[in-house]
């Protein structure tokens, strides 16, 4: 079945640097969402990929499906101690069910 | 504002009790999801339910069932619990099946502890 891999698992930064989780499925992807889960919360929508290359910003977010609709990355410039959670990745393929990636933790260090 | 609500945050339970834990989503979502969340393994599908009495299995649906006999209300059972079943649930709902899927709006979820 689909798999999607997330990396890395955990991330430590100093306030300030820049940080970037990256999402490789095993198959060619219709769609690719990302999703922050904050400590003690549940996962919220962040942004939704759709077209090729497509690249999205959201503030301090960048996100980029890449050429091939295999992979995806979020990167965040400049982070805050507001940034710290999960991030994860669900992408869909041919079934209309999404499969989430296992998450990249950033913790962001004052 | 979408809202998803599960009946309990905390739950303990004893080895081989029958356990329900419920969802309701309150946005007239077609699908429903149900996940367990685990240190390292982030989010596994359990059950999903894209309309009312249909249902369909995940990546581990071993040793749970689900129901859903209205549109709002998706409910998790663990027939007999064990306690690798000892996790976090979180329920999810969204708008119709895509591709592309729309997104999901996440409950905020139920601590399961069984002993």
């Amino acid at each position: 079945g689909q798999q999607v891999m997330q990396i890395p698992q955990y991330q430590h930064v100093q306030e300030g640097e820049d940080f970037t989780t990256y999402c490789n499925s095993s198959t060619t992807l219709s769609n690719i969402q990302w999703y922050k889960q904050r400590p003690g919360g549940h996962p919220v929508f962040l942004i939704q990929l759709v077209k090729s290359g497509e690249v999205k910003k959201q503030k301090r977010l960048t996100f980029q499906f890449g050429e091939a609709k295999k992979n995806s990355s979020l990167h965040i410039t400049a982070t805050q101690t507001t940034d710290v959670g999960t991030y994860f990745c669900a992408g869909q393929g041919g079934s209309y069910i999404p499969t989430f990636g296992r998450g990249t933790s950033l913790i962001v260090h004052p | 504002d979408v809202k998803v609500t599960q009946s309990s945050r905390y739950l303990v339970k004893r080895t081989g009790e029958k356990v329900f834990l419920e969802c309701v989503q309150d946005m007239d979502h077609e699908n429903m999801f149900w996940y367990r969340q685990d240190p390292g393994l982030g989010l596994r599908l359990i059950y999903f339910s894209y309309d009312v009495k249909m249902k369909e299995k995940g990546d581990i649906p071993e040793g749970y069932s689900v129901s859903r006999e209205k549109k709002e209300r998706f409910s998790l059972i663990l027939e007999s619990a064990s306690t690798n079943q000892t996790s976090m649930y979180l329920c999810a709902s969204s708008h119709d099946r895509g591709p592309p899927q729309y997104e999901q709006y996440f409950g905020p979820g139920t601590r399961l502890t069984v002993t």
